[in-house]
């Protein structure tokens, strides 16, 4: 089955920004998303269609597709950035989805 | 504003069957794919499906063919899952989400969740 591949974990200091990877063989062919979420809530989507950013968005989070990998930017990070954070596209047919294994993401 | 409310917690025993159901308010029901997607303690995210409400039809993950069955109720915007032969591994948080399609896959609404907890 399709797999979507991140890093188990990120740490980064206040300010600094954190970079999150996800590869998947069918990335070039569908959109990527990404979720933030926070200890014993939902997931919050923070970016869409590769590089969109819902309303309410902190312009903090940007995201860029390259190939077979997307990548999550959080320029200056803040501690209320810290929380685990999972990307989600689909297969090649487009008609199963897939999340990520998810990112730690720790605020030094 | 577009809701997702979901029903209560649910306590189950090793080969029973659950079922969840997620009521949709504040936009047109029939305009979106509704998606489950469970969460185990301390796990990742985990997709099972989605149903169209359309017309009923759904696309099941397939590591839960077999097992799960989706439906929706237009009278009432709810959809439902249904999980069969429930085993400790299917212990996990159930949510609901909607992705409208000018958001390409992605899910822009969650249900607040509902815990299932299979225990003898």
């Amino acid at each position: 089955s399709y797999e979507l591949t991140q890093p188990p974990s990120v740490s980064v200091s206040p300010g600094q920004a954190a970079r999150i990877t996800c590869s998947g063989d069918a990335l070039p062919k569908q959109y990527a998303c990404w979720y933030q979420q926070k200890p014993d809530q939902a997931p919050v989507l923070v970016m869409y269609k590769d590089s969109e950013r819902p309303s309410g968005i902190p312009e903090r989070f940007s995201a860029s597709s390259s190939g077979t990998t997307v990548t999550l930017t959080i320029s200056g990070v803040q501690a209320e950035d810290e929380a685990d954070y999972y990307c989600q596209s689909a297969d090649n047919s487009g008609t199963y989805q897939v999340f990520g294994t998810g990112t730690k993401v720790t605020v030094l | 504003q577009v809701q997702l409310v979901q029903s209560g917690a649910e306590v189950k025993k090793p080969g029973a069957s659950v079922r969840v159901s997620c009521k949709a308010s504040g936009y047109t029901f029939n305009s979106y794919y509704i998606h489950w997607v469970r969460q185990a303690p301390g796990q990742g995210l985990e997709w099972m499906g989605r149903i169209d409400p359309t017309s009923g039809t759904t696309t099941y993950a397939q590591t839960f063919q077999g097992r799960v069955t989706m439906t929706r109720d237009t009278s009432t915007s709810a959809v439902y899952v249904a999980l069969s032969s429930l085993r400790s591994e299917d212990t996990a948080m159930y949510y609901c989400a909607i992705s409208p399609i000018i958001m390409g896959h992605a899910f822009d609404h969650w249900g607040q969740g509902t815990m299932v907890t299979v225990s003898a």
